[in-house]
């Protein structure tokens, strides 16, 4: 089955600085790579997604990105902020089916 | 976006009892799954709830301790049998909304359970 590898599993950044999360998967037909925000108590809420037949998606301060030869994908947190402090997930699934498979976690602290 | 609500919000279980999370969603969905996260830790897939027969269960999940029911495209249920506090964990129910949403994936509130 499908294994997705995330890193670092922590992160501190100042605020205003940028926070990047690395994921590894190891399934080439892994085509659905969504990225959760989870904060403390709380659901994870979607952040952002990205499918396989394009390279970056950006919104506003979050970005991902996609290589699909190297079987890695990156969220991009620019001009962090105290409320971005939270514990973030990738994942992956393939086909219609979007059964998930998630990183392991990281946890983002953006210091004031 | 889909809605779904989840029932209980938050329950402190007796060893050796069972326990019943209800999911409902406020649209005929097909896909829809049930997730575990223990404390601390990453999601982990239950099984695919599956309309009209039985649920699809991961690797290290068996119907006799996670019974899963959907009766219909907007409920489900995943009942945590003889519970011990190895169980203490969220579940959280998942829907895959329409193609209008894009297909994307939405969780429900989830279920904080406590077994002590």
């Amino acid at each position: 089955g499908e294994n997705v590898e995330q890193h670092p599993s922590t992160l501190s950044v100042q605020e205003g600085d940028s926070a990047v999360i690395k994921c590894t998967y190891s399934d080439s037909a892994s085509n659905y790579f969504p990225w959760y925000k989870q904060e403390l108590g709380k659901r994870p809420q979607l952040i952002i997604d990205i499918r396989s037949n394009v390279g970056e998606k950006k919104d506003q301060r979050i970005a991902v990105t996609l290589n699909k030869t190297a079987k890695h994908f990156s969220l991009h947190i620019t001009e962090t902020q105290p409320e971005d402090s939270a514990v973030y997930f990738c994942a992956a699934s393939m086909g219609s089916a979007r059964q998930l498979t998630f990183g392991s976690g990281t946890q983002l602290t953006v210091l004031p | 976006s889909a809605v779904i609500s989840q029932k209980p919000s938050r329950d402190i279980c007796q060893r050796g009892t069972s326990l019943t999370i209800q999911c409902q969603v406020d649209s005929q969905v097909t896909m829809m799954f049930w997730y575990r996260q223990q404390p601390g830790q990453s999601l982990t897939l239950i099984a695919t709830a599956n309309q009209g027969s039985e649920a699809t269960y991961e690797s290290g999940f068996v119907i006799d301790k996670f019974p899963i029911s959907r009766p219909n495209l907007t409920f489900s249920t995943l009942t945590v049998s003889n519970m011990s506090p190895e169980d203490s964990s969220i579940y959280l129910c998942s829907v895959v909304g329409d193609r209008v949403s894009g297909n994307t994936i939405y969780f429900g509130e989830g279920s904080w359970l406590t077994v002590v």
